[in-house]
């Protein structure tokens, strides 16, 4: 299971774009990169998921350069509400389906006002 | 995004009692779900892989008698924490993939036990 690395704790205020970078040196081939955000007591929610080059959503935008090494996520104008526990997981394939993820310990991001 | 729900959203029950998560999805077919547990202010640590019809893949240290994992749907899969004790008090999650290969996680389930 390829490892993640990202950073602990990111701080920030409102409206700023905010970028947390994650390494992953031993991704796989079949990997895909994806990105959670959880609040306290809820389980994690789905922001972004990618496998090379940039991908867009309505929330965040995921950039991953030609080696797939590392992974960014980029929160446009975030706000109070964005203040939660940004998880950088790889994942792939067995016969049955995806592969179960491992979760790192994700970095916890604080938006002040 | 596809939904995965889990029930219910926090128990309490005795100790050496057994208390039964159940782990659904809404809107797919899921061949395997996963269970976690997640202690405070922790990261989600895995327990098993559920996979329908067949046995669960239980993560290295989880002892499979005490949680009772049961896939007998494409929608749904049960944990039964059996013979409970304040150590398992816990939070616990599910994720399913969906067909667009998407995993997707409950909303989680707060157990105490006293």
């Amino acid at each position: 299971l390829a490892k993640t690395t990202q950073p602990i704790s990111m701080d920030s205020y409102e409206g700023q774009e905010v970028n947390i970078t994650c390494s992953h040196n031993n991704i796989a081939t079949n990997d895909y990169i994806t990105w959670y955000q959880q609040f306290p007591s809820q389980g994690p929610r789905f922001i972004i998921q990618g496998y090379k080059t940039k991908v867009t959503n309505e929330v965040a935008s995921l950039f991953i350069p030609a080696d797939r090494k590392s992974s960014t996520l980029s929160l446009p104008r975030v706000s109070l509400s964005d203040t939660a526990v940004y998880y950088c997981l790889v994942g792939g394939f067995m016969d049955t389906g995806r592969r179960a993820l491992t979760f790192g310990s994700g970095t916890r991001l604080q938006v002040q006002p | 995004g596809a939904v995965v729900s889990q029930h219910p959203s926090w128990v309490i029950c005795k100790s050496g009692t057994s208390v039964k998560i159940e782990c659904r999805s809404l809107d797919f077919q899921a061949t395997t779900m996963f269970w976690y547990r997640q202690f405070p202010k922790q990261s989600l640590m895995l327990m098993a892989t559920s996979n329908e019809g067949s046995k669960a893949t239980y993560e290295q240290g989880v002892e499979k008698d005490k949680f009772l994992i049961n896939h007998a749907s494409l929608t749904l899969s049960t944990l039964t924490v059996t013979s409970a004790h304040p150590e398992d008090s816990s939070f616990y999650i599910c994720s399913a993939s969906d067909p667009l290969n998407t995993i997707y996680f409950g909303e989680g389930s707060w157990l105490t036990v006293v």
